[in-house]
């Protein structure tokens, strides 16, 4: 299995504030990367896949970088909407892996 | 517009069984590969199983191999996940998902339904 390492776990930001979360694999995966925001109570949803390209929707303070093991999922501009906790996951291989989640909170 | 609809979660005891189920519109849900993904109370996300659009392929996590059986229905637009031996690990919120146009991420998910497994 593909191990994922993903940082901080807590992340206290302020609005306006730029935030970047990480996330390092065990192994390569290419850009076989996606993440996810959710919402306490909530289901979570999808941000980016492939690393990189931004779900329909998804306002484009959010970006996201990173091939191989290495990858960034940067929010520019936070907004009071975007406190929530944020997951990455692969899908190069099976079993699918999620990062054990980056909560950022209101500083 | 994309729905999914889970139910069947409930309390059941440890070593019990479960079936949850999916109802999914909006969608030609014949076309795309289907997921199951939980998170037990106040943890992260775990993926649990996969299953192509035709149930070809199936994967599911070490986790759960040998007790959780998924399914799908093409002609009734559903999807299912059979849970047995049911143990205290397996409470969760369980989600159903959509694999993503390019496979492999979950772009669109349900509501959830919880699973308690608890004497």
């Amino acid at each position: 299995a593909i191990w994922m390492t993903q940082s901080p776990s807590l992340l206290s930001a302020s609005t306006g504030d730029r935030v970047t979360i990480s996330c390092r694999m065990s192994q390569g995966i290419s850009s076989y990367l996606a993440w996810y925001q959710q919402k306490p109570g909530k289901a979570p949803e999808l941000l980016i896949y492939a690393a990189s390209t931004l779900q329909s929707g998804v306002p484009s303070r959010f970006s996201g970088s990173g091939s191989g093991t290495d990858f960034t999922l940067t929010i520019s501009c936070l907004q009071s909407e975007d406190f929530a906790t944020y997951y990455c996951q692969q899908y190069y291989s099976f079993p699918r892996t999620f990062g054990q989640g980056t909560k950022v909170e209101i500083k | 517009e994309v729905q999914l609809v889970e139910s069947g979660g409930g309390l059941v005891k440890p070593g019990g069984s479960l079936r949850l189920s999916c109802a999914a519109s909006g969608f030609t849900f014949s076309s795309y590969s289907m997921n199951w993904v939980r998170q037990a109370p106040g943890k992260g996300l775990e993926w649990v199983s996969s299953i192509s659009s035709s149930s070809s392929y199936i994967y599911y996590a070490d986790s759960v191999k040998g007790r959780f059986t998924i399914s799908r229905d093409n002609a009734k637009n559903s999807l299912y996940l059979q849970m047995n031996s049911l143990r205290a690990e397996d409470t969760a919120v369980y989600y159903c998902a959509r694999d993503g146009e390019y496979s492999g991420y979950d772009d669109y998910w349900g509501q959830g339904t919880l699973v308690t497994v608890s004497s």
